[in-house]
C-alpha cells in the first residue's frame, strides 16, 4: 500500500509569511499532483508534476518534486488569507492517485 | 467545457435505509470515475473505481457498492446504512493518471 505523509498536519501563521508544506513516501509515484481544498467544497487540482527535480511555479506558490519521485514540497510566499485551506498531495499510479493525509493551513490577516 | 455534477448536496439518512448518490460528468468520453470518501479535514479514502461502463473496482471492503450504467454516469449505494458510512463523498473524474483529478462538490452524508 502506498502511503503519502504531508507534514506539518496544521499550520497557522499570519498574513505575508512564507511557509512549506512537505509530501513524503516511501514509494516512486510517476507524476505527482497538489490539491486546495475549501470547507463544504471538492478538491481543485494546483498543479502536477511528472519529472524528478521538476519545478513549477503558480504566482506565490512553488511546487517541487523530489529527484527520486518519492518526495515533494510546496512553498507559499507572502501567504494571504485567501491562501487559507486544506492542502493535499497525490501520487499517480496506473488508473488511481493515492492521497495524502493533508496539511491544514490558516493564514490570519 | 467538462463538467462534473454531484448530488444530493446534504443527506442526512437513518440507520438502516437505503443510500443512492449520483455522479454525472459532461463534455468528456470515456473518463475514469471515482468515489471517495473523506474524513473531516483529512485525505481522501478510495472506495471505488471505474475505467469504463459496467467495471467496477472496489478499494475497500465496506456497507457501500458502485455502479456505472452509463459512460459517464456513476452511481455510490447502499442496502442499509451504518453509523460508520457518516462522511463527505466526494465523486471525481480523470483522463489518465497525468491529467489530475476534477471534483465534484461532494456530499455531506450524516447517519442518525
Amino acid at each position: 500500500t502506498q502511503l503519502l505523509e504531508q507534514s506539518p498536519q496544521f499550520l497557522s501563521i499570519q498574513e505575508g509569511e512564507n511557509l512549506t508544506v512537505y509530501c513524503n513516501s516511501s514509494s516512486v509515484f510517476s507524476s505527482l499532483q497538489w490539491y486546495r481544498q475549501e470547507p463544504g467544497e471538492g478538491p481543485v487540482l494546483l498543479v502536477t508534476v511528472v519529472t524528478g527535480g521538476e519545478v513549477k511555479k503558480l504566482k506565490r506558490l512553488t511546487f517541487q518534486f523530489g529527484d527520486a519521485r518519492k518526495d515533494s514540497s510546496l512553498h507559499i510566499t507572502a501567504a494571504q488569507p485567501g491562501d487559507t485551506g486544506l492542502y493535499l498531495c497525490a501520487g499517480g499510479g496506473y488508473q488511481k492517485v493515492t492521497f495524502g493525509t493533508g496539511t491544514k493551513l490558516q493564514v490570519i490577516p | 467545457s467538462q463538467t462534473i455534477h454531484q448530488w444530493p448536496a446534504t443527506l442526512v439518512q437513518p440507520v438502516g435505509s437505503p443510500l443512492s448518490l449520483e455522479c454525472t460528468v459532461e463534455g468528456t468520453s470515456n473518463p475514469n470515475l471515482y468515489w471517495y470518501r473523506q474524513a473531516a479535514g483529512r485525505g481522501l479514502q478510495l472506495l471505488f473505481y471505474s475505467v469504463g461502463i459496467g467495471q467496477i473496482s472496489s478499494e475497500v471492503p465496506q456497507n457501500l457498492s458502485a455502479s456505472r450504467p452509463q459512460d459517464r454516469q456513476f452511481i455510490l449505494s447502499s442496502k442499509k446504512l451504518l453509523l460508520s458510512d457518516s462522511g463527505f463523498y466526494l465523486c471525481a473524474w480523470s483522463v489518465g493518471r497525468y491529467y489530475g483529478y476534477t471534483f465534484g462538490s461532494g456530499t455531506r452524508l450524516t447517519v442518525v
